[in-house]
């Protein structure tokens, strides 16, 4: 069964501190896998897609990387503006399956000044 | 990327009532989606919205309890019928493709329904 697990379910930073979150995935072939934003009473923010292993993505104080079985996203000096859940998804390959999402239940970031 | 907007942003609503939530599209789009969002539970695909068909329910989600439309490219209703408690949540519609790429969504502000 295609599965996303996230941990840690949540995390509590000092400004400054960087860290990592983690997306495990268990699917038949990865087509891409994507991480989102989400603030408290807003909609999913788009942040990356990464389609191969070994790929990199940055953004801002956000770095993604992608391995066979998980993904990483780390968070360098992380500031209170960061704080927020983070939700990966992948989309597996097959027919029908392009543009299905498989959710994780998210990383709920805190990052304290 | 697209800009979606969400009408209505929030409800209460009684026991064995509906509600229609719009999703509008400030550009054309192929893709369009509704999701369910549940506390303590991952994002959900309702169904995909095919523009002029009927729309394309995933397992565990019916027509008879929530109805779509999508007239254009650019606009899509949900309706969630006879409601009960239990479909208090959010409702997300996403949008997918265009110049970012095939397989990328972007959601709108989502519409927080709290059925009593």
């Amino acid at each position: 069964e295609d599965q996303v697990t996230q941990s840690p379910e949540a995390l509590r930073l000092q400004e400054g501190e960087s860290s990592s979150l983690n997306c495990s995935y268990t699917v038949s072939g990865l087509r891409g896998l994507f991480w989102y934003r989400q603030d408290p009473g807003k909609g999913p923010e788009f942040l990356f897609t990464l389609y191969s292993a070994g790929e990199e993505k940055e953004k801002e104080r956000l770095k993604a990387t992608l391995t066979k079985k998980e993904s990483f996203l780390h968070i360098t000096a992380p500031k209170p503006e960061d704080s927020a859940t983070y939700l990966c998804a992948v989309t597996p390959r097959g027919a029908g399956n392009n543009r299905k999402l498989i959710w994780g239940l998210g990383t709920s970031l805190a990052v304290n000044p | 990327s697209a800009v979606i907007s969400q009408k209505p942003s929030r409800d209460i609503c009684q026991r064995g009532t509906s509600l229609t939530i719009q999703c509008q599209v400030d550009s054309q789009v192929t893709m369009m989606f509704w999701y369910r969002q549940q506390p303590g539970q991952s994002l959900t695909l309702i169904a995909t919205a095919n523009q002029g068909s009927e729309a394309t329910y995933e397992s565990g989600f019916v027509i008879d309890k929530f109805p779509i439309s999508r007239p254009n490219l650019t606009f899509s209703t949900l309706t969630v019928s006879n409601m009960s408690p239990e479909d208090s949540s959010i409702y997300l519609c996403s949008v997918g493709g265009g110049d970012r790429g095939p397989n990328e969504q972007f959601f709108g502000p989502g519409t927080r329904l709290t059925v009593l």
